[in-house]
């Protein structure tokens, strides 16, 4: 079975300060694919970046990175210069393929609430 | 048109009401998902649409009564529903034969049903 661990449950800081989230994964799969969710309080699943099992590039994206490392099956998530915006439920999750089609697997999610 | 919309946005029902959760894409997607997220969880997966015919269903009471009537359209049909299935229904839809295993889904906003 596959597995999605975000041990972080909440984590707080103070605007400008940058935050890493968690993600380790559980997959006997080699062909994979990760990917980040936000969830801000109106309730909507926002997509934030797919990465397959066969690209470990770290990607940046604005204030948006993200480390991806086989070997210790993690897939972490860094805010540079946090935002009151940045305020939300993270969500990292794993494509698996059940009966012949692929579903997520979520993990229970990052709380990060920024003040300014 | 890159949005998954659904309607109505809040609902409150009784024990012995029937009501419709609609969700409607035009993005072309041939795979379409209902889920549903209590408060501080992940969203849990209940069916699988592809190509308008039910791939999965995560043994979801009959209850609750998917409806694909095409390629746009999903539907929740509800009916005798309990307090404890109040929660956040979230639709989301991907391309491809059930999104295929990389194609990340594209989530609505969701609709807040409370059952009284």
């Amino acid at each position: 079975a596959q597995k999605v661990t975000q041990a972080q449950t909440e984590i707080s800081v103070v605007e400008k300060e940058d935050v890493t989230l968690d993600c380790v994964y559980e997959t006997r799969d080699t062909t994979y694919y990760l990917f980040w969710y936000k969830q801000p309080p109106s309730g909507e699943l926002v997509f934030l970046i797919r990465r397959n099992s066969f690209d470990e590039q770290n990607e940046i994206s604005g204030r948006y990175s993200w480390n991806f490392q086989k070997s210790t099956s993690s897939f972490n998530f860094t805010i540079t210069a946090s935002q009151v915006v940045d305020s939300a439920v993270y969500f990292c999750a794993l494509s698996e393929a059940i009966q012949g089609y692929s579903t997520l697997t979520f993990g229970k999610g990052t709380m990060l609430l920024v003040s300014p | 048109d890159t949005e998954v919309t659904q309607t109505p946005k809040h609902l409150v029902m009784g024990m012995t009401n029937k009501k419709s959760l609609k969700c409607e894409q035009h993005m072309g997607h041939r795979a379409m998902y209902w889920y549903k997220q209590k408060a501080k969880k992940p969203p849990e997966l209940m069916f699988v649409y592809s190509y308008e015919k039910l791939s999965i269903n995560e043994s979801v009471p009959s209850r609750f009564s998917p409806e694909c009537p095409n390629s746009s359209l999903l539907n929740l049909h509800l009916h005798a529903l309990q307090p404890e299935d109040s929660a956040l229904y979230l639709c989301a839809s991907s391309p491809g034969l059930a999104g295929g295993l990389g194609h990340e889904q594209f989530f609505g906003p969701g609709t807040r049903l409370t059952v009284l």
